[in-house]
């Protein structure tokens, strides 16, 4: 079945980096867009950032711009997510999904996350 | 950038009650506006894409209406699993946009 698992999560100093990682199985992942979609303890659902399907096309929030890179190795099925210069208000768990151009775009299946928080 | 406002924030119901949550785009956004679910500790569920297609396996209960910036969400009849938060999204352009969430809890 179509499945996406995230790892990487953990506790970080502020100022630090940490590089998460979605492994997907299940489907033809190179044919396919992902995203980063974070929710911090208590709070709604933001979105992170977007690959195309080939990696030709990164898209990022400006709360992460410049600190964040997306990328993705289609040889091994899985997207990353570089954070750098961390600060407390990234505490939050992260989540990978695929998006859907069948279902206008829509972000379905979405992975069971991984926890980040960033704390001294 | 567009914003998406959901209301209300929250809900309290009974089993058995017809649950409506209303979401507006601050521009049209055509029908790219899908709704999730998501349980405590859980990953967010689509349930409906294109504003009013349901998700394989979603039960019919679930129906999603609108177009442009007005859309409705609705359970007809609500069920005990059903107890979540529910978002709408919009995927019209980037950056996508999550509303605030409505809450469905238990009267």
């Amino acid at each position: 079945q179509v499945k996406l698992v995230e790892s990487g999560g953990g506790v970080v100093q502020p100022g630090r980096s940490l590089r998460l990682s979605c492994e997907a199985s299940g489907f033809t992942f190179s044919s396919y867009a992902m995203h980063w979609v974070r929710q911090a303890p208590g709070k709604g659902l933001e979105w992170v950032a977007l690959i195309s399907y080939d990696g030709s096309d990164k898209y990022y929030a400006d709360s992460v711009r410049g600190r964040f890179t997306i990328s993705r190795d289609d040889s091994t099925n899985t997207m990353y997510l570089q954070m750098s210069s961390l600060r407390v208000d990234d505490t939050a768990m992260y989540y990978c999904a695929r998006r859907v151009a069948a279902a206008n775009m829509a972000f379905d299946p979405w992975g069971q996350g991984t926890l980040v928080t960033v704390s001294s | 950038d567009i914003q998406m406002t959901q209301s209300p924030s929250s809900l309290s119901a009974s089993v058995g009650d017809r649950v409506t949550i209303t979401c507006r785009a601050s521009q049209s956004i055509a029908n790219y506006l899908s709704w999730y679910q998501q349980k405590p500790g859980k990953a967010p569920k689509l349930l409906i894409y294109a504003a009013s297609s349901l998700q394989n396996g979603v039960p019919s209960r679930f129906s999603g209406s609108g177009s442009g910036t007005d859309f409705t969400f609705t359970i007809s009849t609500l069920q005990p699993e059903d107890f979540a938060t529910y978002y709408c999204q919009h995927s019209y352009n980037t950056p996508p946009a999550f509303g605030q969430g409505t809450k469905v809890e238990i009267k």
